[in-house]
């Protein structure tokens, strides 16, 4: 099983609401990663987890709050969020350790209104 | 900004025609990898080359390696319509799993 599995794929939020983006993989990987990503930009890495430890944040808000229960799993809980976050949130997974390759999601479209 | 540059920014073709593509980027790494992704989904790893590497196939893709010049190239040969997409160069620098993306080439391919 190759897939990386992303809830939901739509999103509409408003500003003051909490809401989770989740993620599950079953390929063993315990690497597990968030990118932020707008319309023709690349993706831009948020967090990183390795062996269900954060090991980088790239200096995100605080809004945005990772949180890997297993190595499975791997949710992004939001929290007063503005309309500029407004995005596809794609979440991948690899081996851990070095810059192997990547498996991604289908991605979560937010809209924040 | 760390983020590798490609070019062209987009790119038009004719089905059966090759597309190449460019990726430069800034730092010293560990491997170069080259991603597709079709219009608001998700990105599908196509070919990692490592930096002691300077040439690899798979498929109808070619992909070169300058670590002198710090540049990659992507070469699809015989282009198809299923090959409309965005391709990605990402950089992994060795110690950490943190892949740096280029800015993306757009490539159409024409029926």
């Amino acid at each position: 099983d190759t897939e990386v599995t992303q809830t939901p794929k739509h999103l509409v939020m408003g500003m003051t609401n909490k809401k989770s983006l989740k993620c599950e993989q079953h390929m063993g990987h315990r690497a597990m990663y968030w990118y932020k990503q707008k319309a023709k930009k690349p993706p831009e890495l948020m967090f990183v987890y390795s062996y269900e430890k954060l090991s980088i944040n790239e200096s995100v808000p605080s809004r945005f709050s990772p949180e890997c229960p297993n190595s499975s799993l791997l949710n992004l809980h939001l929290h007063a969020l503005q309309p500029e976050d407004s995005a596809l949130y794609l979440c991948a997974s690899s081996l851990a350790g070095t810059s192997y390759e990547q498996y991604f999601g289908p991605g979560t479209r937010l809209t924040v209104t | 900004s760390q983020q590798g540059e490609e070019d062209p920014q987009a790119l038009s073709i004719q089905e059966g025609e090759n597309a190449t593509m460019n990726c430069s980027y800034k730092t010293s790494i560990n491997n170069l990898q080259w991603y597709r992704q079709n219009s608001g989904r998700g990105l599908v790893h196509l070919i990692l080359i490592r930096s002691n590497e300077r040439e690899k196939h798979s498929g109808r893709l070619r992909v070169t390696l300058d670590t002198s010049k710090k540049s990659s190239s992507l070469l699809i040969t015989a282009s198809r319509a299923a090959d409309t997409a965005s391709y990605f160069c990402a950089t992994g620098r060795f110690g950490n799993e943190k892949l740096t993306f280029g800015t993306g080439t757009r490539l159409t391919i024409i029926p």
